[in-house]
């Protein structure tokens, strides 16, 4: 079956230390999204990337990098210089049509302890 | 002003019932519309996709744009117990494929009471 898997569910991470999560499609999909979700504040985007070993700056990506080596897959690193991490991440795809919806994983959730 | 705005509810129905949760928005240049349903802890699922106005319906669901007010819809029929979840409007610009970003409203939490 397509989708995108996004691993692990739970992380938690503690204080100073980097991580990174995983996200990988087996859609084909041109375009790779990263949101992060907090309540009340809805989806925002943190990085995207439209095709391979090219990407860009969301509305919050301070404290975070990623990379897109692949077509399949595209990290998140969460660094220590992101103060507030706690929160639910979500990454999504997008195949490169014109303006295609975008289809999600099940999330990660990232907690510092 | 946010580009798109949407009441973050709760909103709260007896079983049966039919549910209209909405967002407006003031970008007139919207041309792509989308619905999303998401259960607690879980990614968003697509549920209606539209392009500018007009109706759209599958089984319960009727997703209804209104470009002249800038307003869509999302309308569920007999609404069950396992309609309940958060609803999420999304909308983007004609043009320029996926290099146009989705615009995201925040969410209407809906219960829906057996």
């Amino acid at each position: 079956d397509g989708g995108i898997t996004q691993s692990p569910k739970y992380l938690f991470r503690k204080e100073g230390q980097n991580v990174t999560l995983s996200c990988e499609q087996n859609l084909n999909h041109d375009a790779m999204y990263w949101y992060r979700q907090d309540p009340g504040q809805g989806l925002r985007l943190i990085y995207y990337s439209q095709i391979v070993n090219d990407f860009q700056k969301g509305d919050i990506a301070e404290g975070y990098s990623v990379s897109r080596e692949k077509k399949e897959s595209f990290p998140l690193t969460v660094t220590s210089a992101q103060k507030n991490p706690t929160a639910f991440y979500l990454c999504a795809s997008r195949a490169g049509r014109v303006n295609t919806e975008a289809f999600f994983g099940q999330g990660t959730r990232l907690t510092v302890v | 002003q946010k580009e798109v705005e949407q009441d973050p509810g709760p909103l709260s129905v007896p079983e049966g019932a039919i549910v209209s949760l909405n967002c407006t928005y003031s970008n007139s240049a919207f041309q792509y519309f989308m619905w999303y349903r998401q259960y607690s802890r879980k990614g968003p699922e697509l549920l209606m996709y539209t392009y500018s106005s007009g109706n759209k319906e599958d089984g319960r669901f009727t997703a209804q744009v209104d470009k002249s007010s800038k307003y869509i819809s999302l309308f569920i029929r007999d609404s069950q117990p396992s309609d309940s979840a958060t609803y999420l409007c999304a909308m983007t610009y004609a043009g320029a494929g996926n290099n146009r970003k989705l615009i995201w409203g925040l969410g209407t939490s809906l219960a829906v009471n057996p």
